[in-house]
């Protein structure tokens, strides 16, 4: 089976950094997806990773271990508008599994 | 360029009515995917088209759900009878091919509640 972990919740501060964790023990591997989605809209493509180590853009980036089998997506500046929940998504033969959500609530 | 159209936004019906749910893919994009988002879960996939043709329907639960792409471009599913536990969102992706890497754009979805 495929099995993909993310924390239920976390709260963070605005301004402040925060580090939303993801592991995954699949059956293969093609690369890991991390998705936005506010509440009641549909999620929206965030990062790529399929190699070892740090994507970064803009404020945000996320990091992929294979042999480690874990990513984190890193959010800098926190801002209001970046509360929502963070899917990560695993991509084995062009199919994809995903975690059940990191709610991310950015309190002022 | 336009995003992935779903219709209807939100559907209430009783359990064991039957109701069908509409996506249009982003122009040109091969394939698409429906989802199954129960509230406070990650999206389950339930059927993945390739053009015309099925590639994985593995989670569809097939005596009660059914999906369509007949001329490889917009898609329905229905579900027939529907049931309590059917409550969700029912989430449309596509992307330009089925290939790793390519990534999948969603629609902004349907809220089904069944009572």
């Amino acid at each position: 089976g495929q099995n993909i972990d993310q924390p239920t919740e976390m709260t963070a501060t605005e301004g402040a950094i925060v580090q939303i964790n993801c592991t995954y023990q699949t059956s293969g591997f093609n690369g890991l997806f991390w998705y936005q989605q506010h509440a009641g809209e549909a999620p929206t493509f965030l990062s790529y990773n399929v190699l070892d180590g740090l994507e970064e853009k803009g404020r945000f980036s996320s990091f992929l271990s294979r042999s480690k089998g874990y990513s984190y997506l890193l959010l800098k500046e926190l801002q209001m508008k970046d509360s929502a929940s963070y899917l990560c998504a695993v991509e084995n033969f062009n199919k994809f599994y995903f975690g059940s959500g990191t709610k991310l609530n950015v309190k002022p | 360029e336009a995003g992935v159209a779903q219709s209807p936004r939100y559907k209430i019906i009783e359990k064991r009515q039957s109701v069908a749910f509409w996506c249009n893919p982003i122009s040109g994009h091969a394939t698409l995917y429906w989802y199954q988002q129960i509230l406070g879960q990650g999206p389950k996939l339930l059927i993945q088209f390739q053009n015309n043709g099925v590639v994985d329907d593995s989670q569809l639960p097939k005596d009660r759900f059914s999906a369509e792409r007949l001329k490889g471009v917009d898609s329905t599913l229905k579900i027939q009878p529907a049931k309590l536990e059917d409550s969700a969102v029912y989430l449309c992706a596509s992307s330009r091919t089925s290939g790793s890497q390519d990534t999948q754009y969603f629609g902004p979805g349907t809220r089904l509640t069944v009572l």
